[in-house]
């Protein structure tokens, strides 16, 4: 158990569905993260929320939003999406956005758009 | 911008050393870090080094910066197959929010 829960995890839908991505985590923690691991790329940041803010919207079209109810909880809703979008989405968390300890990673949603 | 690059396969035998090179362009990288990525799962923090240090070791892990070449390197001695992942490099600098830059992974294969 890595303390950070995201589900599910596997996830296949079609390019008109509404689907949301979870992620939790019971840390203390007051940073939480969306990247994108597509195969052989970088890792891409999308969105940072830090004390349920949103600080960081790393030019990310529209069909993915963001929610973070609470420093515990954060939400990826997904619509419309495009067949390019097929990757692993991953949460993560650091105790603050000024944190230098490095971060705790869920263990991924695997996002396949049919 | 910033950039970190590593190989992306690494083949070894179960017993060898195994060594992940990564090189990064940032020259105000402060904070350099590896993570580990099993089939399925997430990322694993395994082990930081602050730019002020030139070695690290943690047990079988050593880490080694060479700030001037901005290259850092992960030494897995004695390697068994359970450490058959993907390993990332990243980096981060100092100064208000951190910004961590991942590279694209290695995968080590560690033949039994």
């Amino acid at each position: 158990e890595t303390g950070v829960t995201q589900t599910p995890r596997h996830l296949v839908m079609g390019m008109t569905n509404k689907k949301s991505l979870k992620c939790e985590q019971h840390l203390g923690h007051n940073a939480m993260y969306w990247y994108k691991q597509s195969a052989k790329k970088p890792l891409e940041l999308m969105f940072v929320y830090s004390l349920e803010e949103r600080v960081e919207n790393n030019s990310v079209p529209s069909r993915f939003s963001p929610e973070c109810p609470n420093s515990s909880h954060l939400f990826l809703h997904l619509h419309t999406l495009q067949p390019e979008d097929s990757a692993l989405y991953l949460c993560a968390s650091s105790q603050d956005r000024t944190s230098v300890y490095g971060y705790t990673f869920g263990s991924g949603t695997r996002l396949t758009v049919v | 911008g910033e950039d970190v690059e590593q190989s992306l396969f690494l083949s070894v035998r179960e017993g060898d050393s195994s060594v992940i090179n990564c090189t990064y362009t940032d020259s105000s990288s402060t904070y350099l870090y590896w993570y580990k990525q099993e089939p399925g799962a997430g990322l694993q923090l395994l082990t930081y080094i602050f730019s002020n240090m030139d070695m690290k070791q943690d047990q079988r892990l050593t880490v080694l910066l060479n700030k001037k070449d901005k290259h850092l390197s992960l030494r897995i001695a004695d390697t068994q197959t359970g450490d058959s992942a993907i390993y990332f490099c990243a980096e981060s600098h100092s100064g208000g929010y951190q910004k961590v830059t991942f590279g694209t992974g290695t995968k080590l294969q560690v033949i039994p």
